[in-house]
């Protein structure tokens, strides 16, 4: 099955620093994305990539940015966290035939 | 406006009973279909997932209704185990090129043994 390893699984981050949560997958999948999800709530998305060193903006970007060196790596950075971005994080990377596999999650809370 | 919307928040079936979980889209470009179940403090995994092409899929006690024409669909689930207790999440994608996905705010299903 598809593998989709994140890291920090948990965090806890102060008003204003910086954070940068990493996801890297062995699947060799062009397409990476960003989700978050709120209690009660279904997913997000927040950025995307289909190549290396490209990165697309999804459907709530504002306050995020997302970096892909490699095809296996791809990051999302808080430059200036905030209260609101207080939420549960998950990286995915989608097989040829359209089925996506989420990694277990990041825990961000912010303080 | 949401994209895709599901109901109802919450459903609460017996062991063996059949349960019924709605959804519906606006945008009729979207053109697959996945559901997902998440367990709590765990990612969603995929269950089943429908084309437009096709108004049934099946996959064990699991299936998938759609109406395109209505811009509705629902998952069903027959003889209900404990065990499908879950939040599962309807949602959509358009065409096969980004495959980013659009998610309801899911249906949480308890089932009662």
């Amino acid at each position: 099955e598809a593998a989709v390893t994140q890291s920090p699984r948990s965090k806890v981050a102060v008003t204003g620093g910086k954070v940068t949560l990493s996801c890297h997958q062995t699947n060799n999948h062009d397409y990476m994305y960003w989700y978050r999800q709120d209690t009660g709530h279904g997913l997000r998305l927040i950025h995307y990539s289909y190549v290396a060193d490209s990165t697309e903006k999804g459907d709530i970007p504002d306050g995020y940015k997302a970096s892909r060196p490699s095809q296996e790596n791809f990051s999302l950075i808080l430059e200036l966290a905030s209260l609101s971005q207080t939420a549960v994080y998950f990286c995915a990377s989608r097989t040829e035939n359209t089925e996506v596999f989420f990694g277990k999650g990041t825990r961000l809370t912010v303080v | 406006q949401q994209q895709v919307r599901q109901s109802p928040q919450s459903l609460t079936v017996w062991e063996g009973e059949t349960a019924i979980l709605n959804c519906s889209y606006e945008d009729s470009t979207f053109d697959y279909f996945p559901w997902y179940w998440q367990f709590p403090r765990e990612s969603p995994a995929l269950l089943i997932a429908i084309r437009p092409v096709s108004n049934k899929k099946e996959d064990g006690r699991f299936t998938i209704f759609f109406n395109k024409r209505e811009k509705k669909l629902s998952l069903h689930i027959t003889d209900s185990q404990p065990g499908d207790s879950a939040t599962y999440f309807c949602a959509a994608s358009m065409g096969t090129n980004t495959g980013k996905l659009t998610f309801g705010d899911g249906t949480v299903l308890t089932v009662k043994p």
